[in-house]
């Protein structure tokens, strides 16, 4: 059965300060892993997936995440936070059970950017 | 493309009432997941459905629940009878039925049950 963690249900950055949020998967094959992110009443939104081209995946607003096989980790992670960036992030994990190709989500992280 | 819409966008009931929630998937699309997410406890897959047939109705939280997807356009969420604890927003996505692809999620409906 496939599991996504995520670390800390909040975290608080400083404007301008790098975020890093945590995302661990348990899966029995090599899965296609996902980042969303949700700002207030919104549905989700794709923020960069991987699907095992490269370890190092760009997404949309300056966002990167590591797909670390070793780890099995896929830490999202931005250089220089931005207001804008406040919202709640779910890391998601897809993969073949049963003939069908299952999403499990993560509980999600609430990061709040300080002024 | 218009992406996945869901109506009604906000939806106030009374105890008791039938509350009917609808989805029109993105074309193409031939898988369809119904969730809902609170703040106590987050985001819950209530169905799936791939081709139009339910996989996986685990996350249906009882008999008051039901989905259905009468071809691959529509897909409604129908809750009889309505209660306060069902109270939440409620998000409808589709995708393609592969790996690496995503889901695309709609604007969700407000349920607010009083």
């Amino acid at each position: 059965a496939q599991s996504v963690t995520q670390l800390g249900s909040h975290v608080s950055v400083s404007e301008g300060a790098l975020v890093l949020l945590r995302c661990n998967y348990s899966s029995s094959v090599p899965p296609y892993l996902f980042w969303y992110v949700q700002y207030p009443n919104q549905g989700l939104q794709l923020l960069l997936k991987y699907t095992s081209a490269a370890t190092l995946v760009k997404g949309i607003n300056g966002f990167e995440a590591e797909f670390k096989k070793s780890e099995t980790s896929f830490h999202l992670t931005k250089p220089s936070a931005h207001m804008s960036d406040a919202a709640e992030y779910f890391c998601a994990v897809r993969q073949n059970s049963g003939g069908y190709q299952k999403v499990t989500f993560g509980t999600g992280t609430k990061l709040q950017v300080i002024p | 493309d218009a992406g996945v819409i869901q109506s009604p966008r906000h939806e106030v009931t009374e105890m008791g009432q039938e509350v009917t929630l609808r989805c029109k998937p993105i074309s193409g699309h031939n898988s369809l997941f119904w969730y809902r997410q609170t703040m106590m406890r987050g985001l819950e897959l209530l169905i799936y459905f791939n081709n139009n047939v339910p996989i996986d109705d685990s996350g249906m939280p009882e008999d008051r629940f039901s989905a259905k997807m009468p071809n691959a356009s529509f897909s409604t969420l129908k809750i009889q009878p309505s209660e306060p604890r069902d109270s939440a927003v409620y998000f409808c996505a589709s995708s393609l039925e592969s790996g690496g692809s995503p889901l695309h999620f709609g604007n969700g409906t407000r349920l607010t049950v009083t």
